[in-house]
């Protein structure tokens, strides 16, 4: 069945380490996301890419980097983490012609 | 500065009776609004939209209703399950084609009692 598949699902690392979250997609859809969640503030965009050859940052990339190596994959990479960033991170993906977003199940990073 | 607000964290209702989801917006531009549901351990799914050129729009036991004038969109889930227990999160759009991107809520976690 086509899905939204993340790598690591959970992910402890320390202070300064440099780390990539993974996302990956059977869905053929151009447009790939990142979000993070944290109690209370909902989801919030950190960067978006509507084809390999595009990415823009979203509301809170910094620290942040990313990399569209297909369509079907899209990564995102912590240079040297810092514990605020702990939280939850979802990859998603729509369609280039609709606004549904289809998200990945989530990787949850704890940084210490 | 958050566009879409989810201002109630919590709710709590009773299995077989109404629940009802608020979220407010405050960009007038926003045209298209979604509602999602989150599992714990999963990631949010697609559970109802509409555009602003509806006031309702209906899919089972879930029907959204959009008042432009105040900016304000709800979820009513009837007669609501235990299984509609989850994180509800609304998001809004400028537009429904995917030029523009989604705002999400702070997320509403309804428990449904049984």
């Amino acid at each position: 069945d086509a899905d939204v598949t993340q790598t690591p699902r959970n992910r402890i690392t320390k202070t300064g380490k440099r780390i990539m979250l993974e996302c990956s997609q059977t869905k053929g859809h151009d447009r790939m996301y990142w979000y993070r969640q944290d109690p209370g503030l909902g989801l919030r965009l950190i960067y978006y890419s509507f084809d390999v050859k595009d990415i823009n940052k979203g509301e809170i990339s910094d620290g942040y980097s990313v990399s569209r190596q297909a369509q079907a994959k899209f990564s995102l990479s912590l240079e040297s983490a810092i514990p605020n960033q702990t939280a939850l991170y979802f990859c998603a993906t729509s369609r280039g012609d609709y606004n549904e977003q289809f998200f990945g199940p989530g990787t949850r990073l704890t940084v210490l | 500065d958050q566009q879409v607000k989810q201002n109630s964290p919590s709710l709590s209702v009773q299995e077989g009776r109404i629940s009802i989801l608020n979220c407010d917006y405050t960009n007038s531009m926003f045209d298209y609004f979604l509602w999602y549901k989150k599992y714990p351990a999963e990631g949010p799914t697609f559970l109802i939209s509409i555009s602003s050129i509806k006031d309702k729009n209906e899919d089972g036991r879930f029907t959204v209703f959009l008042n432009k004038s105040a900016k304000h969109l709800s979820l009513h889930i009837v007669p609501s399950q235990p299984g509609d227990s989850a994180v509800y999160f609304c998001a809004a759009s400028p537009d429904e084609t995917g030029a523009n991107n989604l705002f999400f809520g702070t997320g509403t976690r309804l428990t449904v009692i049984p």
